[in-house]
């Protein structure tokens, strides 16, 4: 029930497509969900968070749709850059307490130029 | 201040020593997470300081971890008698208390990378 299961494993995308990568959550009692993007060598950087109120954030590029009924979010990578090449995570966490992220098994993103 | 800092980056041991990571978290953050990342997997939470009081504790961590966080500053992870399994990258991460919108953004470190041999 603490998992979050996360799809695809791997995506190849042209540049300037649209990259979307799922993720869904069994534990009902979570309410923040973050997306974290990582490169090679690097700690995982916050990229955009959704808390279950809204049905989509967007900033920039990047938009999370989510879907409270379905425990399902997903991220949306809008004109997809060849430097937007990275692994994602999702995670999920409660907003209160701890903050202890459960993540993802992360998307190995491509762009290709 | 411009990050979480970790130190070493890597380190290679043999199996069966001893090793001790360091994290510098920011400066104003009064909280600091201990994360495992093995290749291919996300993030698994390790352990939880608020200042220097450890609040919570995986399973994941047997008894040869410990980890430490002294004045509420730095904190330090130590792993006894290494073995194999262990080798992983080990993440530091450190936020401010969340609020009903931030949830707590957690802010990581570039990790520092165990290889026991």
């Amino acid at each position: 029930q603490q998992q979050v299961k996360q799809s695809p494993q791997s995506l190849i995308v042209q540049k300037g497509g649209i990259s979307i990568i799922n993720c869904a959550y069994e534990n009902t009692a979570f309410d923040y969900f973050p997306w974290y993007q990582q490169f090679p060598g690097k700690g995982p950087a916050l990229l955009i968070a959704i808390r279950p109120d809204v049905s989509e954030k967007k900033e920039g590029r990047f938009t999370i749709s989510f879907n409270k009924s379905a425990k399902q979010f997903s991220l949306h990578i809008m004109d997809s850059q060849p430097g937007d090449s990275a692994t994602y995570f999702c995670a999920a966490s409660y907003a209160s307490g701890t903050y202890k992220y459960i993540f993802g098994t992360g998307t190995r993103l491509k762009v290709l130029a | 201040d411009t990050g979480v800092s970790q130190n070493p980056r890597h380190k290679i041991t043999k199996r069966g020593q001893n090793v001790t990571f360091r994290c510098d978290p920011i400066s104003e953050h009064n909280r600091l997470y201990w994360y495992r990342q093995t290749l291919g997997q996300g993030p698994e939470f390790l352990t939880y300081f608020q200042n220097e009081a450890q609040l919570e504790k995986s399973r994941l961590l047997s008894d040869r971890f410990s980890a430490e966080r002294p004045k509420g500053s730095f904190s330090t992870l130590e792993i006894q008698r290494t073995e194999q399994g262990d080798s992983a990258m080990y993440l530091c991460a450190s936020s401010l208390p969340g609020d009903a919108n931030s949830g707590g953004k957690l802010f990581f470190g570039s990790g520092t990378q165990l290889s026991v041999l």
